[in-house]
């Protein structure tokens, strides 16, 4: 089961580019990466999900590099409704399970 | 399009008591996924159904939880007894694809959650 690492907490003023960087050394060659995120009371909303390189879609950014043992989340010019908690997971073919770790809690400042 | 739905959204025991909670997923969905959540964590995966099948319950505690998916839509989850420390949000989300196979694409579609509180 490949874990992933990420940051307990970040900070970032409004307009500002956030990037959520998420480590998975034991990465396998199937695997994908997927991000969450989660608003207090809510559940958890799939933002986007990448296998290589770079992926684009109306909410964020998704980089990863050749070796893929870490990936990148891009969220461009934050607002404040993007305070919340991200979750970098990586999804097996046929996983026995699926891996959340404690996520990357974002704060966004006025 | 509705969401997944969940009910009820809170529930209040006393230890020892059963529990249950529902879960309707999005038409069409046939993987379907039940979580729980304790404060300032992640989900934990507790079951996972493709179709009407339990795929994985590696972690769920069988002495007292159970699942069930009759006709592979709806979906029950059980505890019996609680105990206090069963407290938390139980999360029950749903897939138009299944994690069998090649593919490992994978967008689940949450619902709010069963906040449970034992007392």
């Amino acid at each position: 089961l490949a874990k992933t690492t990420q940051p307990i907490s970040m900070d970032s003023y409004e307009g500002q580019e956030v990037n959520i960087t998420c480590s998975h050394n034991n990465i396998a060659t199937n695997d994908y990466i997927t991000w969450y995120q989660q608003f207090p009371s809510q559940g958890p909303r799939f933002i986007i999900q990448g296998y290589k390189t770079k992926v684009t879609n109306e909410v964020a950014s998704l980089f990863i590099p050749a070796d893929r043992k870490s990936s990148t989340l891009s969220l461009p010019r934050v607002s404040l409704s993007d305070t919340a908690v991200y979750y970098c997971l990586v999804v097996q073919t046929g996983a026995n399970n699926l891996f959340f770790g404690t996520g990357t809690r974002l704060t966004v400042i006025p | 399009e509705a969401g997944v739905v969940q009910s009820p959204r809170y529930k209040i025991i006393e230890k020892k008591q059963p529990v249950a909670f529902w879960c309707n997923p999005i038409s069409g969905h046939n993987t379907l996924y039940w979580y729980l959540q304790n404060l300032g964590q992640g989900p934990e995966l507790l079951i996972r159904y493709e179709n009407e099948e339990a795929v994985d319950d590696s972690q769920l505690p069988k002495d007292r939880f159970s699942a069930e998916r009759l006709k592979g839509v709806d979906s029950t989850l059980k505890i019996q007894p609680a105990e206090l420390g069963d407290s938390a949000v139980y999360l029950c989300a749903s897939s138009p694809r299944s994690l069998q196979g090649r593919s490992s694409y994978n967008e689940q579609f949450f619902g709010p959650g069963t906040r449970l509180t034992v007392l």
